[in-house]
């Protein structure tokens, strides 16, 4: 059974400041890792989709890694903002998505 | 990207009645649906997974009759509530997949029930 683990499970940085977001994965044998952002109350907004044969994508601000041999994505945030305060979750796509916990963000201005 | 609306977005009904949650896929055709549930400070946790036209795959502790689950379009997939309960208060999404699962899966924006 696939298990996904978010670390930290909270973190508080001041604007401006670079962050890594960690998620890690037990069943190598998946198709795609997909980040999200989700404001409280609210639904999932997709951030970044990286597939089993990719490395690394990137949109904007944000760039996101895959190691699937070590279970292993990180999502790196560059610049943080005030509005980028969300929680991050990344789920691994074996078929069916199974969700980290998430990450809390907060940036402080 | 593609566009899954969920309607509604929240929802308030009185303990023992049913409730219908829909998942529509607006530009695509959707093969696979699946539907989550979240509790507060939670991640989220898949309920069911749904073909079109067959019959949906629950998984473990989820239960079949209380959460009846019908795909009878490849643009629309439906989640009934039935007999609510204060405990089946929670965010429910779904989420759609225009192929077998190795593909990109696009979210709706969920649907909040309060059961009172």
């Amino acid at each position: 059974k696939q298990e996904v683990t978010q670390i930290p499970a909270a973190l508080s940085v001041p604007e401006g400041e670079n962050l890594v977001l960690n998620c890690s994965f037990t069943d190598s044998a998946i198709y795609n890792l997909q980040w999200f952002r989700q404001d409280p109350g609210k639904g999932l907004t997709s951030l970044l989709l990286i597939q089993s044969s990719q490395r690394e994508q990137t949109s904007g601000r944000l760039n996101a890694s895959l190691d699937k041999s070590s279970g292993r994505s990180t999502l790196y945030i560059a610049a943080s903002q005030p509005g980028d305060s969300a929680t991050y979750l990344c789920a691994a796509n074996a078929g069916k998505s199974t969700f980290g916990d998430g990450t809390t963000l907060t940036v402080k201005p | 990207g593609a566009v899954v609306s969920q309607h509604p977005s929240r929802v308030i009904c009185k303990s023992g009645t049913s409730v219908k949650i829909e998942c529509r896929s607006l530009d695509f055709q959707a093969t696979t649906m699946f539907w989550y549930r979240q509790f507060p400070k939670q991640s989220l946790m898949l309920m069911a997974t749904s073909n079109e036209g067959s019959k949906a795959t629950y998984e473990q502790g989820v239960e079949k009759d209380k959460f009846l689950i019908n795909h009878a379009s490849l643009t629309l997939s439906t989640l009934t509530v039935t007999s609510a309960h204060p405990e089946d208060s929670s965010f429910y999404i779904c989420s759609a997949e225009q192929g077998a699962g190795d593909t990109e899966a696009f979210f709706g924006q969920g649907t909040r029930l309060t059961v009172v």
